[in-house]
Formats: C-alpha cells, structure tokens, sequence
C-alpha cells in the first residue's frame, strides 16, 4: 500500500466549476497534511497546509481533513485555467514517518477545460 | 527576493564523471532537502539537514552524498552517476524542521548517458 495516495488523473472540469481533489494515506498518526501546486516544467509550491480535522478556506480554495477516515482533499471553486496543474499532496509526522519525512503523492493532473 | 538557488539547472554528463548540483538559500532556514522527481513515482526524498553538519538519508539515498558545511549551502555530490539518476532534482528548504511548509528551488534536469 502506498504510504500518501493519489489519483493520477488526469481530471478535467470546466471553467467556473469546483475541482475535487482527493488524497489518502496510510499512517493514522500523521499530524500535518499539505497541497503543492505544480505547473508544467516548475517546481512545486506550497498553497495550503491543514492540521486538525475540518474545513481550512484559503480564497478560492479549501482543504478538508478527515483524521479517522485517513482522508484529506483540496476543493478549488471558480475553477480558472491558470488552475491547470499538477496538485501534489504531502503528509508529515505519523507513527512510521517521523517528524522529519514529508512524503508525497504521486499527484493529480488537472485541467479546466475554458 | 526570497529564493532557493538550484545550479546548474541542466546538466548532460556521462556515466562515471562526478557532478555537484549546488543549493542556496537565503531565507536563513535550518532545515534544507533533495528530492528527486521521476514519472509514476512522484516526488521522493535523497537527503534531508536539520542543521548545519547534522545530515540524514531520505527514502533514495544509494549513490549520492550531501554535506551541510554552512546554513545556506546544500550541495548534493553524485560520485559515479549512472543512468538510473537521470532524473529531475529539486532543492528545498524550510523554517522548521518539523514542517512540510517547503520553498522548493526551480530544480536541475539531469541526464546521464
């Protein structure tokens, strides 16, 4: 099993729609949980972090969290073309890891089709 | 600006010839990592620092090394690259070392023939 899992995609929404991006990972004990955008050709950047069950709204862009149900997702309303990117996500800490290790997902590619 | 500073950010070399990607940055962080980024496989850790001189291997440490001499400095050293490194590496720092909120550098494309 994968230690952070993602589907690869790609996802393809239209402009002006909400993208739905899941993620899942095996450690219970992991403590923090990110969401890199990467576009095509750059290097990832940071656009949301979470660390406690729940709902984190950032603009147009809101992470949940679900500790019991190993499960946190990136809902991105208003989908906008300059949306179109690999969304990479990374878990901290946990049981396995350590404090140290961020691994990450292998990311999904996401496209919002004008 | 606040950055972190991969270089070179191509390279072509050959199997056996040593090569050192260079890392810096200016944001005063303790902690520094090398990731390597291959399709299907994702985003994976080589070496990461938690300070200057205390270094520790990631998930892929076989066949490099690194060396954390000064804050800002990062280089990571392939001794005897071969083929199975050609790869995209990226650089990345952080305030904390217990954190995922990572500045990552704008990566070097390797290639080993």
């Amino acid at each position: 099993q994968k230690e952070v899992e993602q589907n690869s995609g790609p996802l393809s929404v239209p402009e002006g729609a909400i993208a739905s991006l899941n993620c899942t990972y095996s450690d219970r004990g992991s403590q923090s949980f990110f969401w890199y955008r990467q576009y095509s050709g750059k290097s990832p950047e940071l656009i949301m972090s979470i660390y406690s069950n729940g709902d984190k709204e950032d603009g147009r862009f809101t992470a949940q969290l679900n500790k019991a149900s190993q499960y946190v997702s990136l809902l991105i309303r208003d989908s906008q073309p300059s949306d179109s990117a690999t969304y990479l996500c990374a878990v901290n800490g946990g049981t396995n890891f350590g404090n140290e290790k961020l691994t990450f997902g292998t990311g999904t590619r996401l496209t919002i089709i004008p | 600006e606040a950055q972190v500073t991969q270089n070179p950010r191509y390279l072509i070399t050959v199997t056996g010839k040593k090569l050192t990607v260079t890392c810096s940055q200016n944001m005063n962080h303790e902690y520094m990592s090398w990731y390597r980024q291959d399709p299907g496989l994702g985003l994976r850790q080589i070496y990461y620092s938690m300070n200057v001189e205390v270094t520790d291997k990631g998930d892929v440490p076989e066949g490099y090394k690194v060396s954390r001499k000064e804050k800002r400095n990062f280089p990571l050293i392939l001794e005897s690259p071969s083929p199975n490194q050609t790869s995209l590496y990226f650089c990345a720092s952080s305030f904390h070392r217990i954190t995922g909120e990572l500045f990552f550098g704008e990566g070097s494309r390797l290639t080993v023939l």
